[in-house]
């Protein structure tokens, strides 16, 4: 069956260091997106593509970045860790095209100390 | 600016009973509107939709209806179930949101449905 794995699904890292969160999708989708779930604030846009070689910056993208080199794959790297972005993190993917739901992966809970 | 709100961040009901879950929204440029649901340690899954050219969408025990001179819609569960304990998330998009139909999600409202 497709699905959509993330790893790892926990983390802590220091204040400083750079973290990469992997995504991966075996729907074959061409749209992927990363969210952070923090409380209060719901499920908010960090980055997201729409195929091979194409990323774009969502609602709260600083201190983020993504690169999409295939597609199955968007792997997300935090810089220079904050404390800031203690959170929990979630991929997700669609199919092209208008009203077509996302899938969502586990999530990645995340600390940085 | 929160686009979609959920005001009510938890709600209790009975077994057997209906649960309604509210969710505002402000921009105008919204016309698709989806229901996510989410269990511990599980990312969201998808629930049920509705176009802005409906103003109600049944899926067995779920219906959302959707008012949009109000921009406003709410999920009915009917009956509730112990397993339907869980947080809910609104959502929203629309033209303007990119060609990916890009998600805008309220803040979530964790329902617990009491045995």
């Amino acid at each position: 069956d497709a699905e959509i794995t993330q790893s790892p699904r926990h983390k802590i890292t220091e204040t400083g260091r750079q973290v990469t969160l992997a995504c991966h999708q075996t729907w074959n989708h061409n749209n992927m997106f990363w969210y952070r779930q923090d409380l209060g604030h719901g499920l908010r846009l960090i980055h997201y593509s729409y195929g091979v070689q194409d990323t774009n910056k969502g609602e709260v993208s600083d201190g983020y970045s993504v690169s999409r080199s295939n597609t199955e794959d968007l792997p997300l790297t935090l810089e220079s860790a904050a404390s800031s972005q203690t959170s929990v993190y979630f991929c997700a993917s669609s199919e092209q095209g208008a009203y077509n739901e996302q899938f969502f992966g586990p999530g990645t809970r995340l600390t940085v100390l | 600016d929160q686009q979609v709100k959920q005001n009510s961040p938890s709600l209790s009901v009975q077994e057997g009973r209906i649960s309604i879950l509210n969710c505002d929204y402000t921009n105008s440029m919204f016309d698709y509107f989806l229901w996510y649901k989410k269990y511990p340690a599980e990312g969201p899954t998808f629930l049920i939709s509705i176009s802005s050219i409906k103003d109600k969408n049944e899926d067995g025990r779920f219906t959302v209806f959707l008012n949009k001179s109000a921009k406003h819609l709410s999920l009915h569960i009917v009956p509730s179930q112990p397993g339907d304990s869980a947080v809910y998330f609104c959502a929203a998009t629309g033209t303007g949101t990119g060609s990916a139909r890009q998600l805008t999600f309220g803040s979530g409202t964790q329902l617990t449905v009491l045995p």
